[in-house]
């Protein structure tokens, strides 16, 4: 166990809708990070967030957004959702920036987008 | 730009056999080496890492890699695979910065 909780494990929606993905790091870790893994790209980052303020953006679509709260959970937004969007969604937390400490991945959302 | 190249796609081995996963990355200053495990329908798993130190890490179900500065690559080697290594592998490199980079995998299977 990572001690990184995501939920929902699955969700299931139609095109054109909203979800919200979300997460909960290691306790006493500051710093959280979104991915997605699909089978044609891998694993693709998307932002981080660092103790509630954003430090880094990936390949993050203008249709999603993220934003890391005061108690350091963490929720995706993707909106007007299209079929492409079907994967896993990873979060994954490190104690601090700039600290050399590894990752640690939740165990994913698959979002499957009909 | 830094990258991390993960050269093998999928990587089939016999059961007992040596397995070789290579990975190489784009920069040779200051970085930190992991290699993480996937298995199916779970998240990544942090199996080793090199952050200082001797250049040869080892985990605890066997796996060893090699972090060679001059080649710039950290290769996962394990002398004798066993059905349940059957998995995804991700090379990733911390960057000074802050920044992980992943590559893009490499499938490895065990074959009885």
């Amino acid at each position: 166990d990572s001690g990184v909780t995501q939920t929902p494990k699955h969700l299931i929606t139609a095109t054109g809708q909203r979800v919200t993905l979300r997460c909960s790091p290691r306790s006493g870790d500051l710093s959280v990070y979104w991915y997605q893994q699909s089978l044609d790209q891998g694993l693709q980052f998307l932002i981080q967030y660092y103790n509630g303020e954003e430090r880094a953006k990936g390949n993050i679509l203008e249709r999603f957004s993220a934003q890391q709260f005061p108690d350091l959970h963490s929720e995706l937004n993707l909106s007007s959702l299209e079929l492409g969007d079907s994967a896993l969604y990873f979060c994954a937390s490190s104690p601090r920036q700039g600290y050399n400490s590894p990752l640690h991945f939740g165990n994913g959302t698959r979002l499957t987008v009909t | 730009a830094q990258s991390v190249t993960q050269l093998d796609s999928q990587v089939p081995v016999f059961e007992e056999a040596p397995v070789e996963l290579r990975c190489n990355y784009s920069s040779s200053v200051s970085v930190y080496l992991f290699w993480y495990v996937q298995y199916p329908n779970q998240g990544l798993q942090l199996l080793l890492k090199y952050l200082s130190g001797s250049t040869l890490v080892e985990s605890i179900n066997g796996f060893e890699a090699e972090f060679n500065k001059s080649q710039t690559s950290f290769h996962l080697r394990k002398p004798s695979v066993h059905i349940s290594d059957t998995a995804e592998y991700f090379c990733a490199v911390l960057f000074t910065g802050n920044q992980f980079y992943f590559g893009t995998g490499t499938s490895l299977t065990v074959i009885p």
